[in-house]
Formats: structure tokens, sequence, C-alpha cells
């Protein structure tokens, strides 16, 4: 199974704000790689696929990067909406897993 | 617009089963693999199973193979998850998701239905 490491496991940013979650997988895996956005008691909302696309409907804010084995979710401008816990998955091989998630929190 | 809607959670005993549904409407059914993902209390994502668009094709994760079956009715455009031998680590709420375009991610979920296993 492929690994995958978020960090930090959490934060705390102030309204406008860049916001930066690094993703680190086990192995490479090319840009098979997406992002998710959880809030308390609802299920997750696809942001990012192929570690740059951004899911349509999601605020131009919202950025990924990367290849390989490292990426990054960026937040250009921290907004209210965006508290939640963040997750990555990867998509390159069965069975598809998730990293340990990062909780931001709204100062 | 996409809606998925899962049932058939609750309470169930050690050693014992359950099925649970996930009703789609808003696309057409057949033409996406889904997925079951679990979320266990406090505790990350986990993806659990999928299933191609004709049914033909599955996948689990180790945790639940040879316990799990997934399978779908094209025809009442309804995905489920036949659980049996649940354990306690089993406990979680379980997520259906669409597979957009056979990529291994998804694009929409439910609201999630909760399993409890416990005595």
């Amino acid at each position: 199974d492929i690994q995958m490491t978020q960090s930090p496991s959490s934060l705390s940013a102030s309204v406008g704000d860049r916001v930066t979650i690094t993703c680190r997988a086990g192995q490479i895996i090319s840009s098979y790689l997406n992002w998710y956005q959880q809030k308390p008691g609802k299920a997750p909302d696809l942001l990012i696929y192929a570690a740059s696309s951004l899911q349509s409907g999601v605020p131009s804010r919202f950025s990924g990067s990367g290849s390989g084995t490292d990426f990054t979710l960026t937040i250009m401008s921290l907004q209210p909406e965006d508290f939640g816990t963040y997750y990555c998955q990867q998509s390159y091989s069965a069975p598809w897993t998730f990293g340990q998630g990062t909780k931001v929190e709204i100062k | 617009e996409v809606h998925l809607l899962e049932s058939g959670g609750g309470l169930v005993q050690p050693g014992g089963s359950l099925r649970l549904s996930c009703a789609a409407s808003g696309f057409t059914f057949n033409n996406y693999a889904m997925s079951w993902v679990r979320q266990a209390p406090g505790e990350g994502l986990e993806w659990v199973s999928a299933i191609g668009g004709s049914g033909a094709g599955t996948y689990y994760a180790d945790s639940v193979k040879g316990r799990f079956t997934i399978s779908r009715d094209n025809s009442k455009n309804t995905l489920y998850l036949q659980m049996n031998s649940l354990r306690a680590e089993d406990t979680a709420v379980y997520y259906c998701a669409k597979d957009p375009d056979y990529s291994n991610y998804f694009d929409y979920w439910g609201q999630g239905t909760l399993v409890t296993v416990s005595s």
C-alpha cells in the first residue's frame, strides 16, 4: 500500500493568510494526487484532482502543485469558510489511500 | 444534479451482518464506477471497495476482503455493500462515492450512514 503523509497535522491562520499543506507519497505516484476538504459532520468535497486541476465550482484561491512524491495544496487568501480538515488521496494504485488529514482553524 | 443517498446503517453485534444501500440520481449510473469509503469516529478516511459501471470488476481493501461484498443494480440505480463477520473496528460512517471517469478519485459523495458494531 502507498502511504500518504501530510504536514502539518493542524494549523491556525488568520483570514487573508496564505496557507500551504504538504502531502508526501511513500513512492512515486506521478500526478495521481487529489485533495478534499471536509467540514465537521459532512462528507468530503473534491477540491483538486490530478495534482493541479481545480474541480468545477471550487474557488480559485485553492491551487495544487507537485508530482512524483511531493505535493502541495495552497489556499492563497484564507477565508472564514475554509475551516475544516483537508485530505490528500493517491489514485495511482489500489488500494486508494488517504493522508491522515490537516485540520485548518481560523484565528 | 448528482445525488447519492446511503441507508442501512445501524447497531449490530460483533459477528453480525448488515447491508448498506446507496441510491443514485442525476447521472447515468451504469456509466460510472462507484466506491465505498469509511471514516471511523474521529479518524481519517479509508477506501473500502470499488465496482465498475457494469459490475464486472470489484476491488477491496485488505481490511475487508473476504467479509464485505460490493454490488450494484443498474436497473435500480443502487449501489450495495454487504458486510458480514462485522468487527468493532468496522464501526464508521460509510460513504458511497462516485468516480468521475475511472480515475480512482471521487467527485460526489453521499451524506454517509453510521455503522456501529458493539455488543
